[in-house]
């Protein structure tokens, strides 16, 4: 079977950085994803990690250690537009592509 | 259009009907995905769609729910005799498979409520 394992719930100050963690036990593994998804809103795809290894897209990066079977997402200069459920998901060998995913971190950033 | 579609966005059915959820992937995209998700929940996969066939199904938690796609475009999810545990927001996904980072275009979701 897999399982994911996120926090719950993390809380941040505006400006500042928070890294949301992501564990993962799976019978194969491709990669591992993160989305963003807002109140009432549609996941959004934010980075992916194929290889080992740190990968940034602007505020966002994403650390991928196989061999610890864990990943986490980091947000840097925190907005209070950040709030949100974030998920981690990890892409399945099963040749369909399909994402298993974690049940979700909420973040709330206070001011 | 520009991103995935789901009609519709709401649907408010007895128990026992049938509901059906329908999703217009992005054009191009041959790759298409149904989840549920439950409130405050993360996403279960339901189906993957590749061109007009499915090879995977495991996710249809039972024989009420089965899906089709066709001419590699528009998807439609039924739901029969539907139960009061069936209520979620059901979402659709599409991707083009030469994506390598397999990232995934969601669309808006369904939010599906058994009185």
């Amino acid at each position: 079977g897999q399982s994911l394992e996120q926090p719950s719930e993390v809380t941040a100050v505006e400006g500042a950085i928070v890294q949301i963690n992501c564990t993962y036990q799976t019978s194969g593994f491709y990669g591992l994803s993160w989305y963003q998804q807002h109140d009432g809103g549609a996941p959004t795809f934010l980075s992916y990690n194929g290889l080992d290894g740190l990968e940034e897209t602007g505020r966002f990066s994403s650390f991928l250690s196989r061999s610890d079977s864990y990943g986490y997402l980091l947000l840097q200069e925190l907005q209070m537009k950040d709030s949100a459920s974030y998920f981690c998901a990890v892409r399945l060998p099963t040749g369909a592509n399909n994402l298993f995913f974690g049940t979700g971190t909420r973040l709330t950033v206070i001011p | 259009g520009a991103g995935v579609s789901q009609s519709p966005s709401n649907k408010v059915t007895e128990k026992g009907k049938d509901v059906e959820l329908r999703c217009d992937p992005i054009s191009g995209h041959t790759a298409l995905y149904w989840y549920r998700q439950s409130l405050g929940q993360g996403l279960e996969f339901l189906i993957y769609f590749q061109g007009n066939s499915a090879p995977d199904k495991s996710g249809l938690p039972s024989d009420r729910f089965s899906a089709e796609r066709t001419g590699g475009s528009v998807s439609t999810l039924t739901i029969q005799r539907t139960q009061q545990e069936d209520s979620a927001v059901y979402l659709c996904a599409s991707s083009s498979v030469v994506s390598g980072n397999n990232e995934q275009f969601f669309g808006p979701g369904t939010r599906l409520t058994v009185l």
